[in-house]
């Protein structure tokens, strides 16, 4: 039972390039979320989507783009990497986003931006 | 906007005490209040989900109540073994949002 998978776990850029942080999931979730993590300020949402073909932003949404074509699949893309989008990213997913259902987590990209 | 908030942000005791973690929350319209465990290096994995209409919520040596009109709740664990030693997060769903909004945590350390 895979639950929530995250590839990479670790990469490193420099300014300016572009890359996509993928995120599946075999639960058959509806919803699923992109946060990002940083020391001292929690989890905050990047981007989110309730289902195929809808996603919407989150509090932290510039620089980053997601498209959900597939139920299982929620890819995070990062257009011109910045030194301040280094940070640990985190996908989840729930059953619906009205769920009692807890939300599961992957175990994180670290990302670096040199 | 909701903000959470978790205190303190470390906390160390020896093997075998009770402890509690505090969580307390701006707007108490939320939906629900989730308990998360963070160990080094890994994601999140949630320990317990209180609904707004509940008071608390226990499994094996973890409880956590919620005061939704005070906006505070606690993660109370008894007889704390080295094991536990993790980041521990509340994150609330506010009633009418989509997202969870998160505290910073509190790293706990059980000493053996």
């Amino acid at each position: 039972n895979a639950g929530v998978t995250q590839t990479p776990k670790f990469q490193v850029l420099k300014t300016g390039q572009s890359m996509t942080l993928q995120c599946a999931q075999d639960m058959n979730h509806e919803y699923m979320s992109w946060y990002r993590q940083d020391p001292g300020m929690g989890l905050r949402l990047i981007h989110y989507s309730v289902g195929a073909g809808i996603t919407d932003q989150g509090e932290v949404p510039n620089g980053y783009n997601v498209s959900r074509s597939t139920t299982e699949d929620f890819p995070l893309r990062l257009l011109s990497a910045a030194p301040s989008q280094t940070s640990v990213y985190f996908c989840a997913s729930s059953y619906s986003r009205a769920s009692n259902q807890p939300q599961h987590f992957g175990d994180g990209t670290r990302l670096s931006i040199l | 906007k909701q903000e959470v908030t978790q205190i303190p942000a470390a906390l160390s005791v020896p093997e075998g005490e009770n402890l509690v973690l505090n969580c307390s929350f701006t707007d108490s319209a939320i939906y629900n209040l989730q308990w998360f465990r963070q160990d080094p290096g890994k994601g999140l994995t949630s320990l317990l989900l209180i609904q707004s209409s509940q008071r608390e919520q226990t499994s094996g040596r973890l409880n956590a109540s919620l005061d939704k009109s005070s906006g505070r709740s606690t993660l109370y664990i008894a007889a704390s073994q080295p094991g536990d030693s993790a980041t521990y997060l509340c994150a609330v769903r506010p009633g009418s949002a989509r997202q969870l909004t998160f505290g910073s945590g509190t790293q706990l350390t059980v000493l053996p």
